[in-house]
């Protein structure tokens, strides 16, 4: 059973304008939390993460919010950029044990 | 800087064939891991290792095999190719204890 959910398969975007993108967990172990990009033939590549002792972490556009009662994280991209547009995974781990549980990902689509 | 180094980047298989995955990385890491990735299901960890001779299962480990005799090297086996290993296979490696991993851009692997 997958313990990291994505349960959006796609997302299409207007240029400009906010991506959401959310993910959903169900082991209360995990302490650490991680989005991963990936564009076709390439491998994922590490976007953003964030601990379970805070609840928002930002990076220039990119900005990871986490809602650990709900077990909830979300990223949001703000203006979204037609470059954006790529397979997004969420993961999460318990800090220190190296091991990372990856969701089903999330294809963006941000149209001109 | 090449990082994380997979070869080859494509292969076709016949069912029963056996063949080697190739991972290098040159960024002295302790932690080396093996994912599958397959449509609706994410990034999925076959095998993992801590270090020079020390590797353990993940997730889907049947029908694989791992070694690690070298900090630098995570070759992945398949003992006797099936259908069902129709994937593309990423490579990933990180610091002990690290909150990110790097991956490789992958191996797309198709049984017959």
């Amino acid at each position: 059973d997958q313990q990291v959910k994505q349960n959006s398969p796609s997302l299409s975007v207007q240029e400009g304008r906010i991506s959401i993108l959310n993910c959903d967990y169900t082991n209360s172990m995990f302490d650490y939390f991680l989005w991963y990009k990936k564009y076709p033939a390439e491998g994922p590549t590490f976007l953003i993460s964030i601990s379970s002792i805070k609840d928002k972490n930002e990076d220039g556009r990119f900005t990871v919010f986490l809602n650990k009662s709900a077990k909830h994280l979300s990223l949001h991209i703000v203006p979204s950029q037609p470059g954006d547009s790529a397979v997004y995974f969420c993961a999460a781990s318990v800090i220190g044990f190296n091991k990372f549980y990856f969701g089903s990902g999330t294809k963006l689509n941000v149209k001109p | 800087n090449a990082g994380v180094t997979q070869t080859p980047k494509f292969q076709v298989l016949k069912t029963g064939q056996s063949m080697t995955l190739q991972c290098a990385q040159d960024m002295n890491h302790e932690y080396m891991s093996w994912y599958r990735q397959d449509p609706g299901m994410g990034l999925r960890l076959i095998h993992y290792s801590v270090g020079a001779g020390i590797t353990d299962q993940g997730e889907v480990p049947n029908g694989y095999n791992v070694s690690r005799s070298t900090t630098e090297d995570f070759p992945l086996r398949l003992l006797s190719a099936a259908p069902s290993q129709t994937s593309v296979y990423f490579c990933a490696s990180s610091e002990q204890g690290a909150t990110e991993a790097f991956f490789g851009q992958g191996t797309r692997l198709t049984v017959v």
